[in-house]
């Protein structure tokens, strides 16, 4: 099984960088996803880290070290409309192939004037 | 259809009763995954199916959850004497089932009040 932790509030101000952290702990490790989450919607796909280093997608970036068990999610430009819940999840690996997708709590991030 | 649907959207129910949720995925995804959020919380997982495979139950929080899917498609998730804890979110999931790095697509969602 696996074990995900991030912080669960986070508040940052209108233009500025923000970097939300995830560490986890798998018996396997199959991929790392963030989703973004705003209140009473269902969640959307942001990114996917399977090997070391940073993905880069617009204002959004995603970087990953395994052999540290950590990733983190990085918005830069902050907008008022990326207040939302910021969720990490992972996929484990295991002989008998995909496992399910298994979500950290999330981070509710607030973005203010 | 365009997307993962779910029904219905909302159910209240009283304390005892069973209720049955379904969730129709998207056209030729394998992978479905159910899950439940409750108020400000993340999202847990329920269940997982995958093309023929045995269904990996093991997020099930107790006996009285089931889950079904007919045909490959289709799935249902039955709750049965329904408690007060049961009250949630319920989300549906599915993707492709090839690749470990396919995203999940979401339904809206069942919003479950058990009074």
């Amino acid at each position: 099984g696996q074990n995900i932790d991030q912080p669960t509030e986070m508040t940052a101000t209108e233009g500025a960088i923000v970097q939300i952290n995830c560490t986890y702990q798998t018996s396997g490790f199959n991929g790392l996803f963030w989703y973004q989450q705003h209140a009473g919607e269902a969640p959307t796909f942001l990114s996917y880290n399977v090997l070391d280093g940073l993905e880069e997608k617009g204002r959004f970036s995603s970087f990953l070290s395994r052999s540290k068990g950590y990733s983190y999610l990085l918005l830069k430009e902050l907008q008022m409309k990326d207040s939302a819940s910021y969720l990490c999840a992972v996929r484990d690996y295991t002989t008998s192939g995909n496992t399910p997708l298994v979500f950290g709590k999330g981070t509710r991030l607030s973005v203010i004037a | 259809g365009a997307g993962v649907s779910q029904s219905p959207s909302n159910k209240v129910t009283e304390k005892g009763k069973d209720v049955e949720l379904r969730c129709d995925p998207i056209s030729g995804h394998t992978a479905l995954y159910w899950y439940r959020q409750s108020l400000g919380q993340g999202l847990e997982f329920l269940i997982y199916f995958q093309g023929n495979s045995a269904p990996d139950k093991s997020g099930l929080p107790s006996d009285r959850f089931s889950a079904e899917r007919t045909g490959g498609s289709v799935s249902t998730l039955t709750i049965q004497r329904t408690q007060q804890e049961d009250s949630a979110v319920y989300l549906c999931a599915s993707s492709l089932g090839r690749t470990r790095g396919e995203k999940l697509f979401f339904g809206s969602g069942t919003q479950l009040s058990v009074l």
